[in-house]
């Protein structure tokens, strides 16, 4: 079955700059990456997802990258605010065939 | 309510006491799913059902029993759990298991 590997951890960074978070995927069968947020005390919430059939996607200040061959994945944050402090998880799965498979999770902080 | 919602949003049980956690979806899924959350497994992917039926079980102890009424319900059944069964147990729907995941507030469980 499919394993998702994290990382790093943790993360800390100082405001306005970037951070990068990066999954690797084991099942090169996996189609789908999603990214989920989840801030202290609150349910994870969907901040950006990408399918195998792009290489890049962008939201605003968010951008995930995927390589299929190299079977890994990165979310990108940039200018960084304390508001973006929250634990940060990838997933993947094959989508509407497998579950997702979520990464242990990188716990950002951004410093003021 | 819109969303996902979940009851109680704590519960303190002993050993020997059986209870139920309760999910319930109003986005017009098909699929529902309980995962664990705890610092050693930060999203444990417990139950999946899609149209009722359940359709993957991670080897989850049978002291969890899940029960699916109808599309828009979920429970958890819990009987006899172990102090290490302590942990958030988020409930998530989605439509044909594709694309987003919606997640409920979760519920905390203490067993003492």
């Amino acid at each position: 079955g499919e394993n998702v590997e994290q990382h790093p951890s943790t993360l800390s960074v100082q405001e306005g700059d970037s951070a990068v978070i990066k999954c690797t995927y084991s099942d090169s069968a996996s189609n789908y990456f999603p990214w989920y947020k989840q801030e202290l005390g609150k349910r994870p919430q969907l901040i950006i997802d990408i399918r195998s059939n792009v290489g890049e996607k962008k939201d605003q200040r968010i951008a995930v990258t995927l390589n299929k061959t190299a079977k890994h994945f990165s979310l990108h944050i940039t200018e960084t605010q304390p508001e973006d402090s929250a634990v940060y998880f990838c997933a993947a799965s094959i989508e509407g065939n497998t579950p997702l498979v979520f990464g242990k999770g990188t716990r950002l902080s951004v410093i003021a | 309510e819109t969303g996902v919602t979940q009851t109680p949003r704590h519960l303190v049980m002993g050993m020997t006491n059986k209870k139920s956690l309760k999910c319930e979806q109003h986005l017009g899924h098909n699929a529902m799913y309980w995962y664990k959350q705890s610092a050693k497994k930060p999203l444990e992917l417990m139950f999946v059902y899609s149209l009722e039926e359940r359709v993957e079980n991670n080897s989850v102890p049978s002291r969890f029993s899940p029960e699916c009424p109808n599309s828009s319900h979920l429970f958890l059944h819990l009987h006899t759990l172990q102090p290490e069964d302590s942990a958030l147990y988020l409930c998530a729907s989605s439509q044909d298991g594709q694309g987003e995941q919606f997640f409920g507030p979760g519920t905390r469980l203490t067993v003492l």
